[in-house]
């Protein structure tokens, strides 16, 4: 059984469309994340929801918007791609909010490529 | 603010030889600490973590020591495998969480 899962694996797209990327935990997890990795490996957190609240908003553009139905589910929608929102985006899940010791578990990434 | 510095790569090494990648840390009071492995095409996955000074973390033949004298801590190998070639991340949480740039470890046979 895959923990956190994430759909789709790849996406691309021109620039200036909308899209979502899925994300869904069966660990029972009360956290999830979602975090941009570039090209260079480079891992950037953009938010944090807890219980379906969100609790960590870095600086992203508000043309992200992260949405929460339920505990088990973080999805993100990006409006009007840029070429500079290509990246691998990860959902990760962990049991506390960045508690002290808590490990975080990956989902496999979604691979943006924005023509 | 909480930080995390590791050493930069690439790092190539030959199967069997010794591996030591260097992580530091600023964070006030007492943080956890982990090293997470990217396998080429996938997720990031716990590697090994420490929650208090001097504890040492262990996992498939790595150790890393939490040495809060040095705020490091590094990660270490005996004899690496063609199969330890990935991507690995040493991170911290503290109320947040913070990721080191990432090293890139290629082993050749």
């Amino acid at each position: 059984d895959t923990a956190v899962s994430q759909t789709p694996k790849y996406l691309v797209t021109q620039m200036g469309n909308d899209k979502s990327i899925k994300c869904e935990q069966n660990l029972g997890h009360d956290t999830m994340y979602w975090y941009k990795q570039d090209s260079k490996k480079f891992l950037k957190i953009m938010f944090s929801y807890n219980n379906k609240e969100l609790i960590i908003n870095e600086t992203v553009p508000n043309r992200f918007s992260p949405k929460s139905p339920d505990k088990a589910h973080l999805n993100l929608h990006i409006n009007s791609l840029e070429l500079g929102d290509s990246a691998v985006y990860f959902c990760a899940s962990s049991q506390e909010p960045s508690a002290k010791g808590e490990t975080q578990y990956f989902g496999p990434g979604t691979r943006l490529l924005v023509l | 603010g909480n930080s995390v510095t590791q050493m930069e790569g690439p790092v190539t090494l030959s199967e069997e030889a010794f591996l030591t990648i260097n992580c530091t840390y600023t964070a006030t009071g007492y943080p956890s600490l982990f090293w997470y492995v990217q396998y080429p095409g996938e997720g990031l996955q716990l590697l090994l973590k420490a929650t208090k000074a001097d504890d040492k973390g262990s996992n498939k033949g790595f150790e890393a020591t939490y040495r809060k004298e040095t705020t490091s801590f590094h990660l270490e190998k005996g004899s690496v495998q063609v199969s330890d070639s990935a991507v690995y991340f040493c991170a911290l949480t503290n109320n947040d969480m913070r990721f080191g740039a990432g090293t890139r470890l290629t082993v050749k046979p």
